[in-house]
């Protein structure tokens, strides 16, 4: 079967880090991609892991154990607008189907 | 400027009836993809089409129908049959030729569905 899971909220302050955990099980894997959605809009691209290891892009890094289906995000020196539901979304082998986890809410407060 | 174009925003229909949602892409993509989400939940596939005219259902495709005549579009049509359309729809498109990541999928603005 095919299993996301990851924390359904998480708060954090202006300035700090924060990890957003994954652990997934899928048919195949690809890969594995992060989005980023604010409320009631598209997701956007973050990042994307197909070797196992740390990817950094600014404030923004993500890991991937492929052996263990695991993975995390992190985000550094936190912003107010980094308020947003971070999705994580593993690529299915068979026909490169992304599956989608429900996605951490994250709130950043003063 | 290249992108994915859905519309209208926000759609509000009677029970029984049938509503198509559009969605078109200027990125030269050959895949694109419908997705639905609910409060509180990840983003559920409903269709799929890795070519024109060609199509595939996703894990919640009853209900729906698609067409793919054209590379930049894929409609989606939410028929009465379909037993809770209220919803908010994403549609994606990913792949061709120039792009960075031919996986990475890029989204739309979404379509808020309410249906009484």
């Amino acid at each position: 079967g095919q299993n996301i899971d990851q924390p359904t909220e998480m708060t954090a302050t202006e300035g700090a880090i924060v990890q957003i955990n994954c652990t997934y099980q899928t048919s195949g894997f690809n890969g594995l991609f992060w989005y980023q959605q604010h409320a009631g809009e598209a997701p956007t691209f973050l990042s994307y892991n197909v070797l196992d290891g740390l990817e950094e892009k600014g404030r923004f890094s993500s890991f991937l154990s492929r052996s263990k289906g695991y993975s995390y995000l992190l985000l550094k020196e936190l912003q107010m607008k980094d308020s947003a539901s971070y999705l994580c979304a593993p690529l299915s082998g068979g026909y490169n189907k992304l599956i989608f986890g429900a996605g951490t809410r994250l709130a950043v407060h003063p | 400027d290249g992108g994915i174009t859905q519309s209208p925003k926000y759609l509000f229909r009677k029970e029984g009836q049938n509503v198509t949602l559009s969605c078109e892409q200027n990125l030269n993509h050959d895949a694109m993809y419908w997705y639905r989400q609910d409060p509180g939940q990840g983003l559920r596939l409903i269709y799929y089409s890795q070519i024109v005219n060609d199509f595939q259902k996703g894990d919640i495709a009853e209900g729906y129908s698609v067409s793919r005549e054209k590379k930049e579009s894929f409609p989606l049509t939410v028929t009465s049959a379909q037993k809770n359309p209220t919803a908010f729809y994403l549609c994606a498109s990913s792949g061709g030729s120039g792009t960075e990541n031919t996986y990475e999928q890029y989204f739309g603005p979404g379509t808020r569905l309410t249906v009484t």
